[in-house]
C-alpha cells in the first residue's frame, strides 16, 4: 500500500490568485496518480490522472499537475482560481493493476473574494 | 441517468435497525467499490467486487454486508450499527480492477 501525504489541510486564497496543493507519496517503482475534487455534499469527481507519458498533466477546470518521480510528488496547480473552486481536493495513488486506491487526507481550498 | 448513482442520499437509523444502501453504475464497468469517508480521516476502502466476485474485504465488521447481484448494482446491507459508523459512504466503479475509479454522490449515514 502507498502512503499519501497532503501537507496542507487547509489553503485559503484570494480569487484570481495562483494556487498549489501539495501531494507526496511513498516511493515505488511505478505508480498511477490521481487528483479528485469533492464539492460540498457531493461525491468525488476526477480532476486529472497520470498513468504514463508526459509528466505534466492537464485536467478539467484549468487545473494541472506535475509528476516528479525523484521527489515522489504530484502537486496540483492552477494559475488563477475562482470562487467556484472552493472544495476539498484529494490526491490518490495506486500501484499499476492494483484495485486499491490510497487517498491522502484531503486539502480544503477556500477561495475568498 | 448517467455515471454512478446512489440511494438514498441521506439515511438516519437507530442501532437496532436494518437498512440497505444501493449503488448503480451506468458506465458499463465491471468493478465496483464501497468506501467510507469519515471526518478528518482518509477515505477507507471497504469492499471491492470484480465481475461480481468479492476480491477485497478490508477488515470490515460483519455488521456491514455487501451484495453484488450483477456488474451494474452494488448494495451495502447494514444491521446493528454503532454511532461511530456514521459517515459518508461512497460507491465507485471502474472498467477493470486497476483502472480509474468514478464515484457516486454518496449516502450520508447517521446512526443514533
Amino acid at each position: 500500500a502507498q502512503s499519501v501525504t497532503q501537507l496542507d489541510s487547509q489553503v485559503p486564497v484570494f480569487e484570481e490568485a495562483p494556487v498549489e496543493l501539495r501531494c507526496n507519496y511513498s516511493s515505488s517503482v511505478s505508480v498511477y496518480l490521481f487528483w479528485y475534487v469533492q464539492y460540498p455534499n457531493q461525491g468525488l469527481q476526477l480532476l486529472l490522472k497520470y498513468l504514463s507519458g508526459s509528466t505534466l498533466v492537464k485536467g478539467i477546470n484549468g487545473f494541472e499537475a506535475e509528476f516528479n518521480k525523484s521527489q515522489t510528488s504530484f502537486h496540483l496547480r492552477k494559475p488563477s482560481v475562482h470562487i467556484s473552486d472552493t472544495a476539498e481536493y484529494f490526491c490518490a495513488v495506486s500501484d499499476p493493476g492494483s484495485e486499491k486506491l490510497d487517498f491522502g487526507k484531503g486539502t480544503k481550498l477556500t477561495v475568498n473574494p | 441517468e448517467t455515471g454512478v448513482t446512489q440511494t438514498p442520499r441521506h439515511l438516519v437509523m437507530g442501532m437496532t435497525n436494518k437498512k440497505s444502501l444501493k449503488c448503480e453504475q451506468h458506465l458499463g464497468h465491471n468493478a465496483m467499490y464501497w468506501y467510507k469517508q469519515s471526518a478528518k480521516k482518509p477515505l477507507e476502502l471497504m469492499f471491492v467486487y470484480n465481475f461480481k466476485e468479492q476480491t477485497e474485504n478490508n477488515s470490515v465488521p460483519s455488521r456491514f454486508s455487501p451484495e453484488c447481484p450483477n456488474s451494474s448494482h452494488l448494495f451495502l446491507h447494514l444491521h446493528t450499527l454503532q454511532p461511530e459508523d456514521s459517515a459518508l459512504y461512497l460507491c465507485a466503479s471502474s472498467q477493470d480492477g486497476g483502472s480509474t475509479q468514478y464515484f457516486g454522490p454518496g449516502t450520508r449515514l447517521t446512526v443514533l
